[in-house]
């Protein structure tokens, strides 16, 4: 497709299992960014990627998130022994150029984690 | 946390009336960019305008910025039910896009 995908679509863990959150960007786009987004709350800002560099994770809740792409294409979003507070959606997003380009950002439809 | 305040948080009006959703935020931009999210979806580009712009339209939008108040403000003219969805501007401050909690428009047919 020519979209932002993200995989899975919902995701339900115990707490303190490890959950891996796949997003696909629009190919050849440059920047990849992560937000979580809480019910009836704007999306809060992750993590930023140029390529396969990580130039930004100071949002970045703890140290048990973790995220990364290795080719400069897809991402992964990692976070270890998950607590209640992470369930959230997780939105993730890319556009054309480096970020102070101000491209647009394409969005992918998140992914729902419910922590039990 | 977020940068940006939308007002008001909730908005309810007829099909065929207009809405408009203000946007302030804290530190000096570049520009200042709207999205629309759908219940259930992602967040979809609206609209941006620069700092140095003060008014931009897009169809049925309208968008202002008053760079010395900092804020930001939306009109959609002639609303549809199909506008229904939570709006939210975002700035930029180094690699962050930082949005603000939204504005949730509900439109009656």
């Amino acid at each position: 497709g020519a979209g932002v995908s993200q995989s899975p679509r919902y995701k339900v863990a115990k707490r303190g299992q490890d959950v891996a959150l796949r997003c696909d960007p629009i190919s050849g786009h440059v920047s990849l960014f992560w937000y979580q987004q809480a019910l009836g709350q704007g999306p809060e800002f992750l993590t930023y990627f140029q390529n396969e560099a990580q130039l930004d994770k100071s949002g970045l809740p703890s140290d048990r998130f973790f995220a990364e792409r290795p080719e400069g294409s897809v991402s992964t979003l990692k976070i270890q022994r998950t607590q209640q507070e992470d369930s959230a959606v997780y939105l993730c997003a890319s556009s054309r150029s480096r970020v102070d380009i101000n491209q647009p950002q394409h969005f992918g439809d998140g992914t729902r984690l419910s922590i039990l | 946390s977020q940068q940006g305040e939308e007002d008001p948080q909730a908005l309810s009006i007829q099909e065929g009336e207009n809405a408009t959703m203000n946007c302030s935020y804290k530190t000096s931009i570049n520009n200042l960019q709207w999205y629309r999210q759908n219940s259930g979806r992602g967040l979809v580009h609206l609209i941006l305008i620069r700092s140095n712009e003060r008014e931009k339209h897009s169809g049925r939008l309208r968008v202002t910025l008053d760079t010395s108040k900092k804020s930001s403000s939306l009109l959609i003219t002639a609303s549809r039910a199909a506008d229904t969805a939570s709006y939210f501007c975002a700035t930029r401050g180094g690699f962050k896009t930082i949005f603000g909690a939204g504005t949730r428009l509900f439109v009656k047919a």
